[in-house]
């Protein structure tokens, strides 16, 4: 079946760098990859759609210059958050469509960012 | 545009007993409707999903789901819980075939005591 592999699954890093999350479609390409944020005991929060070769949609209230989305590739999209503070600190989870009919989506595994 | 509500944040069970976790959705088109469980630290994994045709949907791991347009609903079942469906469930929508954006309702935290 279709898998988006999610990496890193965990990572501590220092408030003020970057963090880059990587999500890639292993057995299909994905045109489309949609980014979530879930804070502890909440639900998934769409931050933002990437498209192949396109620029990302942002949702609103997202800020684009922090949390920069690369689509480059059909099986390739990354999250980057830049200059990271403890309030970034969140599980971040990819999703891409499926296609065919399907009407699924695969989700990414998950990063827990945590920023100290 | 569309909405969830899942009603009860958390739900506690014992096992072996019925399990209901309620979803209410809001849809300005025919809806495609959506489970998913969700593990600590874990991505998503589907449940079931209600696309078009039967009503009554059938899932993994036991667990069955009924559209019910009038009722603008899409309840979860499952007759008899086991320790193993401890887990944070999302009614999730989507607009029919022309949408692609999934909206989660807010998440029901199922426990199960011995």
């Amino acid at each position: 079946g279709a898998v988006v592999s999610q990496h890193p699954s965990r990572v501590i890093c220092k408030s003020g760098t970057s963090v880059k999350i990587e999500c890639r479609s292993l057995d299909f390409q994905a045109t489309t990859m949609f980014w979530y944020r879930q804070f502890p005991k909440q639900s998934l929060m769409l931050m933002a759609t990437s498209n192949e070769g396109s620029k990302a949609t942002y949702e609103q209230g997202v800020e684009k210059d922090k949390f920069l989305i690369n689509h480059a590739s059909l099986t390739l999209s990354t999250l980057t958050v830049t200059s990271a503070h403890p309030e970034d600190s969140s599980f971040y989870i990819c999703s891409a469509p499926r296609t065919g009919g399907a009407y699924g989506y695969t989700f990414g595994s998950g990063t827990r960012l945590t920023v100290v | 545009a569309q909405s969830v509500t899942q009603l009860g944040s958390h739900v506690s069970v014992s096992e072996g007993a019925l399990v209901l976790l309620r979803c209410n959705y809001s849809s300005s088109v025919p809806p495609y409707l959506f489970w998913y469980v969700q593990y600590p630290n874990q991505g998503l994994q589907l449940l079931l999903k209600y696309t078009t045709g039967a009503t009554l949907v059938k899932g993994i791991n036991g667990f069955e789901a009924e559209f019910k347009k009038s009722e603008t609903s899409f309840h979860l079942t499952k007759p008899s819980a086991h320790m193993s469906d401890a887990a944070e469930y999302f009614c999730a929508v989507r607009a029919g075939a022309a949408g692609n954006k999934l909206t989660f309702g807010g998440g029901t935290r199922v426990l199960v005591k011995p």
